[in-house]
């Protein structure tokens, strides 16, 4: 079946530490997201891309880096500059068509100490 | 610019009773709106969308919503709720075209008493 995996589910990293989160997709979706949620916050967006080797940076890019080397991977790295990376990341992916939904994969947990 | 507004960021029915989830947006242009529900610890998955055509949306798990352009809202209903129903649940607007902006809801999560 198609879908999205994220990959760990859980992570837990020191302060201080560099740590990528892996998004990889087999649906042939051109655009891929990577959101943060946070209890109470709701989805805000980190980065997009909707083709290969191009990204735009989202509502929340500070502290955060991606790539997009090629259309199925998505990797997002949280880097020591983020202040506060302890969150739920939320993949997603979706075609260019016009009212495309977005699908998700289940997330990954980052906990920072 | 868009923005979506959740009324009420918990809700609590007894299993049996009408689930409504109030969703209102703003959109300059024509929306294309989402609702999604997520389950503890797992991703967002596709209830229903509008994009056009009939106002009245049905999707899965026997939930709907109606879109109403004069009253800007897009509120999520189910006649009878269900213990598996108790989720979070989220409204998302996308912005027409070839938009890549997707704007989403802080949430309502849904309490069902037995």
């Amino acid at each position: 079946d198609g879908g999205i995996t994220q990959s760990p589910k859980y992570l837990f990293r020191k302060e201080g530490q560099n740590v990528t989160l892996s998004c990889e997709q087999n649906l042939n979706h051109d655009a891929m997201y990577w959101y943060r949620q946070d209890p109470g916050q709701g989805l805000r967006l980190i980065y997009y891309s909707q083709i290969v080797n191009d990204f735009q940076k989202g509502d929340i890019a500070e502290g955060y880096s991606v790539s997009r080397e090629k259309k199925e991977s998505f990797p997002l790295t949280v880097t020591s500059a983020q202040k506060n990376p302890t969150a739920f990341y939320l993949c997603a992916s979706s075609i260019t068509g016009v009212g495309s939904p977005l699908h998700f994969g289940n997330g990954t947990r980052l906990t920072v100490t | 610019a868009q923005s979506v507004t959740q009324l009420g960021s918990h809700v609590s029915v007894s299993e049996g009773a009408l689930v409504l989830l109030r969703c209102n947006y703003s959109s300059s242009v024509p929306p294309y709106l989402f609702w999604y529900v997520q389950y503890p610890n797992q991703g967002l998955q596709l209830l229903l969308k509008y994009t056009t055509g009939a106002t009245l949306v049905k999707g899965i798990n026997g939930f709907e919503a109606e879109f109403k352009k004069s009253e800007t809202s897009f509120h999520l209903t189910k006649p009878s709720a269900h213990m598996s129903d108790a989720a979070e649940y989220f409204c998302a607007v996308r912005e027409g075209g070839q938009g890549f902006s997707f704007i989403f809801g802080k949430g309502t999560r849904l309490l069902v008493k037995p």
